[in-house]
């Protein structure tokens, strides 16, 4: 079985902060690890994803994560957050059932920017 | 390109009523699947369909239903609605099976009175 755990359903941070969000994964198989972005009223966007290659995957928006076995976590981090930046930040593992993939999302973590 | 595209994309039942939601994917994609978003339980899978077969099925009851046609566009179903099944279904689609890189559409949100 496969789990997401994204620590703190709220993150704040002032404008030109670092952000950072944690992502720790469990999974039965070599993990296909995302980050998804929420703006409201809005679908889930990719940010990035990890799928065994390079260990520090660059996204979009200035946005990146590095892939750490040892510690199963996959965090997402920013060097300068910017007020568009707020949003509900989604961490995902691609994970089995019954011999197919299927994708288990974490709870959300909301990120406030503040002026 | 176009993307996913939900409809409709806000809707009200009662309960006991039954609901049918659409989803038209990225030109191309073959699988479509679906989701649950509410803010107790977050984003749960629902199903997923490729070239009209379902490929997979999350933990709910049968009252979720759901289909793919040719063209695959998808549309899932609701029967005997709950307050409980009020939340925001997603749809997202991918060009293969498992659970890759998905897009996802606007989603639509269903309330139950």
């Amino acid at each position: 079985a496969q789990s997401v755990t994204q620590l703190g359903s709220h993150v704040s941070v002032s404008e030109g902060a670092l952000v950072l969000l944690r992502c720790n994964y469990s999974s039965s198989v070599p993990p296909y690890l995302f980050w998804y972005v929420q703006y409201p009223n809005q679908g889930l966007q990719l940010l990035l994803k990890y799928t065994s290659a390079a260990t520090l995957v660059k996204g979009i928006n200035g946005f990146e994560a590095e892939f750490k076995k040892s510690e199963t976590s996959f965090h997402l981090t920013k060097p300068s957050a910017h007020m568009s930046d707020a949003a509900e930040y989604f961490c995902a593992v691609r994970g089995t059932s019954g011999g197919s993939y299927i994708p288990t999302f974490g709870r959300g973590t909301s990120l406030i920017v503040h002026p | 390109k176009a993307g996913v595209t939900q409809t409709p994309r806000y809707l009200i039942k009662t309960r006991g009523q039954q609901v049918t939601l659409s989803c038209s994917p990225i030109s191309g994609h073959r699988s479509v699947s679906w989701y649950q978003q509410t803010p107790g339980q977050g984003l749960q899978f629902l199903f997923e369909y490729f070239s009209e077969t379902q490929r997979n099925k999350g933990n709910f009851p049968g009252r979720f239903s759901g289909r793919q046609f040719s063209n695959s566009r998808s549309e899932m179903n609701v029967s005997t609605l709950e307050l409980g099944d009020s939340a925001l279904y997603l749809c997202a689609s991918s060009p293969s099976s498992g659970a890759n890189v998905l897009t996802f559409g606007a989603g639509s949100r269903l309330t139950v009175l």
